[in-house]
């Protein structure tokens, strides 16, 4: 059981690339979210997904794209990456809202810096 | 919309004495979930204790304890008997109720030291 692996831990763009950041789980996780953490603030939500072939934007989303094809995978999309998007991104999973929380498992993380 | 205020930047605390790290929220629901995090240097994010806005008493996970005080819409961590592995950044989280989809908003840290 690996829980929420993110691929790959670190990556450099210049200006103007793209790429994707894959997050899996194997937990069978119906909810599955993107933050980044930028220095004195904190984490915040980029987009989210609650269930596959969905997703939602959160509080930052401009220059970013998710898809969720499968149940099991987020992936986080830069178009055009610029340096305001230099940042540490996490990738979270957890099951469904019944009446009771359910606890958010975070990935290791990625480092990615835009040049 | 639901904010999270962290208002100590930097703690520090001698090993084996304790220490309570400060966390305000604002919002207008009743029904929601409050969560303390630590990031080790490791960068991984720890889910250290939680606690449920409807339940009254204050949660307690071994050495961390939390005074939830939801009228003055305040939620801080104290930790007891610091030890070296405690030194991380620590994150307050909100997230809404039933039907709220889990999301999380964090506030912006404490970065704790244990000096020996």
């Amino acid at each position: 059981n690996a829980g929420v692996t993110q691929t790959p831990k670190f990556r450099v763009l210049k200006t103007g690339q793209s790429m994707t950041l894959l997050c899996a789980q194997d937990m069978n996780h119906e909810y599955m979210y993107w933050y980044r953490q930028d220095p004195g603030m904190g984490l915040r939500l980029i987009h989210y997904s609650v269930g596959e072939g969905t997703t939602a934007k959160g509080e930052v989303p401009d220059g970013y794209n998710v898809s969720r094809l499968k149940k099991q995978n987020f992936l986080l999309g830069l178009e055009s990456a610029a340096p305001s998007q230099t940042s540490v991104y996490f990738c979270a999973s957890s099951y469904s809202t019944s009446r009771s929380y359910n606890e958010q498992f975070f990935g290791p993380g990625t480092r990615l810096t835009v040049l | 919309a639901q904010t999270v205020t962290q208002s100590q930047p930097e703690m520090s605390v001698q090993e084996a004495e304790t220490v309570t790290l400060s966390c305000t929220y604002d919002t207008s629901e009743s029904d929601y979930y409050l969560f303390w995090y630590k990031q080790p240097p490791s960068r991984q994010m720890i889910l250290v204790i939680r606690q449920e806005a409807y339940k009254q008493q204050n949660a307690t996970e071994n050495r961390f304890s939390v005074n939830f005080q939801k009228a003055a819409k305040s939620f801080s961590l104290k930790i007891s008997d610091s030890q070296l592995g405690d030194a991380a950044m620590y994150f307050c989280a909100y997230s809404g109720g039933w039907g709220a989809t889990n999301k999380l908003i964090f506030g912006t840290g404490t970065l704790l030291a244990v000096q020996p």
